[in-house]
């Protein structure tokens, strides 16, 4: 039962251009949103989150958009630098269900290029 | 990352062996987490635990795996007699607990078991 979707597995951008990641939910509880972006070999590194209560959070080059009518959250990446060449998950958590169990999707693929 | 700690980064074990995976969380967490990618898979959530307590297993096999989170010392992830199925990234995840920001886990490099 896969609550949580990225329906693009992999996102080719030029450098400078900007990167748009997106992904969508089935389960109207969920209450919090991150995105975490993943080197082969490494752990997933928290890279910014949302409230249901708020439809945009913005941190440096990172924005994400929650449009809870269509449960549906973006990731806007400007500008796409080199560096941000890696797997990115969408991930989600309710707080009717035990806080910390984070739903993840399934991870979209970036490359930057030159 | 680097604030989460597990170890080993790499194991091989022979189906039926067990094996034993350690997350030590960030300073001042209190709440860990345990999730398993299997390849060109998304993680997928395992276990909660609090020091001393389990807070949600449901996505623990119901056999073979558990998990605990002593008073002292690091978080276990045990496996019995693995199988080749169990060949996966295991990650661990801690945060500081309470409201908000409790959401935001931070995640340890993983370990990788290879079962042969």
């Amino acid at each position: 039962d896969q609550q949580v979707k990225q329906n693009s597995p992999s996102l080719s951008v030029q450098e400078g251009r900007i990167s748009i990641l997106n992904c969508d939910y089935t389960n109207s509880m969920f209450d919090y949103f991150l995105w975490y972006k993943k080197y082969p070999a490494e752990g997933p590194t928290f890279l910014i989150s949302i409230s249901s209560i708020k439809d945009k959070n913005e941190d440096g080059r990172f924005t994400v958009f929650l449009n809870k009518s269509a449960k549906h959250l973006s990731l806007h990446i400007v500008p796409s630098q080199p560096g941000d060449s890696a797997v990115y998950f969408c991930a989600a958590s309710a707080f009717t269900d035990s806080w910390g169990k984070l739903q993840f999707g399934a991870g979209t693929q970036v490359v930057v290029t030159p | 990352n680097a604030g989460v700690m597990q170890n080993p980064r790499h194991l091989v074990r022979r189906r039926g062996q067990e094996a034993r995976l350690r997350c030590s969380p960030m300073k001042g967490h209190s709440h860990v987490y345990w999730y398993r990618q299997l390849p060109e898979e998304g993680l997928k959530f395992m276990v909660y635990l609090q020091k001393e307590n389990i807070i949600d297993e449901s996505g623990m096999p119901k056999e073979r795996f558990s998990a605990e989170f002593p008073k002292e010392g690091p978080s276990i992830l045990r496996i019995q007699q693995v199988v080749r199925g169990d060949s996966a990234a295991y990650f661990c995840a801690s945060s500081p607990g309470g409201t908000g920001e409790s959401y935001e886990q931070y995640f340890g490099p993983g370990t990788r078991l290879t079962v042969t």
